[in-house]
């Protein structure tokens, strides 16, 4: 058990141009969380995959974020056209299928716009 | 949507002394309650969780206790020592086969605890 691995760990970017973050879960979990957590506040839902599919996304997930899980292994959170509200901690989290499970985090990708 | 409060905001205790973190929740239909300790530029770790058929667990210095009918929960932390200070979320999870399995967060505890 390597744990959720996330990268990069800090992303530095301008205004509007695009970013990716990738997430590796714990092997033989099938579900995958994403969340965003900005300073002083607790991490908030984005979406969550089971295996390849995603089941459901926040209203926080504007149309400029996508994320993918092909293959139900690593999964992409992209950010088109960033603005300076998307600065924050994006954290991937993985559990079991089975009945309240923990989710297990990685220690998350700092996004800061410039 | 469920809703989470979580008190207080920031906790500064002596070494050796208990700490006590309160969170309430809003939704009866959560059933699954963890928390977890943060340190600086990492991802919340897991510390204790909690099932809505038990109304308590310990493990070491920590506990957690669960009112369902008030809807609220609790750790407790004793002995407390320099090693404990982070910040602490407590989190009410819905269950997994009708609403994700998905975790609200409250907003956190700054723990302190002064040598």
């Amino acid at each position: 058990d390597t744990g959720v691995s996330q990268d990069p760990r800090h992303k530095i970017t301008k205004r509007g141009q695009n970013v990716t973050f990738r997430c590796d879960p714990i092997s033989e979990h099938n579900r995958l969380y994403w969340y965003r957590q900005t300073l002083g506040q607790g991490p908030e839902f984005l979406t969550y995959f089971q295996n390849e599919a995603q089941l459901e996304k926040s209203r926080l997930l504007s149309d400029r974020f996508s994320a993918e899980r092909p293959k139900g292994s690593f999964s992409t959170l992209e950010i088109q056209r960033t603005e300076q509200g998307d600065s924050a901690m994006y954290l991937c989290a993985s559990s079991t299928g089975t009945v309240n499970q923990p989710q297990h985090f990685g220690d998350g990708t700092r996004l800061s716009i410039l | 949507g469920e809703n989470v409060e979580q008190h207080p905001s920031t906790l500064s205790v002596q070494e050796g002394d208990s700490a006590v973190i309160k969170c309430t929740y809003s939704d009866s239909a959560s059933n699954y309650f963890p928390w977890y300790k943060q340190e600086l530029g990492k991802g919340p770790q897991l510390i204790i969780d909690i099932r809505s058929n038990v109304g308590e667990k310990k493990d070491q210095r920590i506990a957690v206790t669960l009112n369902k009918t008030a809807k609220h929960f609790s750790l407790h932390i004793t002995e407390t020592q320099p090693e404990d200070s982070a910040v602490y979320f407590c989190a009410a999870s819905t269950p997994i086969y009708t609403n994700a399995g998905k975790s609200t967060f409250g907003d956190g505890t700054t723990l302190t605890v002064k040598p």
